[in-house]
């Protein structure tokens, strides 16, 4: 099994619905990231949780927001899609405890707003 | 801010030619910086990372990267390049202790002539 997991892998959705990505991780790590990539852009860090209670916007966070339910689980959740936010989204961990030296990533979501 | 710039979006090499992907950095204090690579369909790999120490850094399937502090570079060779070598590569930095939060190039999408 993958140790930072992401479902669903793939979703269409309509213009206006609320949608949610979700991410677990088994690795134990305390951090946490939601990033979207677009073609030439590379990607861009959405939102991060550093812990439980800590939840910070990244660059480009208009348009989305996050629950991290428990170490392991950081859900992203798109209120209202708009086609613009058609994309790939990854979930990634990190550890704090080992100086944070390296992101994990999961295999991605490809969202695709219609 | 920082900022992560990868020259060329798309480079071309023969099987067995020397692979050069170029990155180069803004920064005003050294980051972390690392080269993570993209399959089709998969998530990123982190290739390898530099944090500290020497500054020639080998990676996972024969790659390697000089960090160059005077010209803000870090960019990524391979001395012979392998069919399977051709993915998307991503330059990324981080502050220190913080290596999931990355700030990301635009990719680099490698193709291998056979």
């Amino acid at each position: 099994d993958a140790d930072v997991t992401q479902t669903p892998r793939n979703r269409i959705t309509k213009t206006g619905k609320r949608i949610m990505l979700e991410c677990s991780q088994t690795k134990g790590h305390d951090r946490m990231y939601w990033y979207r990539q677009d073609p030439g852009l590379g990607l861009r860090l959405i939102y991060y949780s550093f812990d439980v209670k800590d939840i910070n916007k990244g660059e480009i966070s208009d348009g989305y927001s996050v629950s991290r339910q428990a170490q392991a689980k950081f859900s992203l959740s798109l209120e209202s899609a708009i086609p613009n936010q058609t994309a790939l989204y990854f979930c990634a961990t990190s550890d704090s405890r080992g100086g944070d030296t390296e992101a994990f990533f999961g295999q991605g979501t490809r969202l695709t707003v219609v | 801010a920082q900022s992560v710039t990868q020259l060329g979006s798309h480079v071309s090499v023969s099987e067995g030619a020397l692979v050069l992907l170029r990155c180069n950095y803004s920064s005003s204090v050294p980051p972390y910086l690392f080269w993570y690579v993209q399959y089709p369909n998969q998530g990123l790999q982190l290739l390898l990372k530099y944090t500290t120490g020497a500054t020639l850094v080998k990676g996972i399937n024969g790659f390697e990267a000089e960090f160059k502090k005077s010209e803000t570079s870090f960019h990524l060779t391979k001395p012979s390049a392998h069919m399977s070598d051709a993915a998307e590569y991503f330059c990324a930095v981080s502050e220190e202790n913080q290596g999931g939060k990355l700030i990301f190039g635009q990719g680099t999408e490698l193709s291998v002539k056979p």
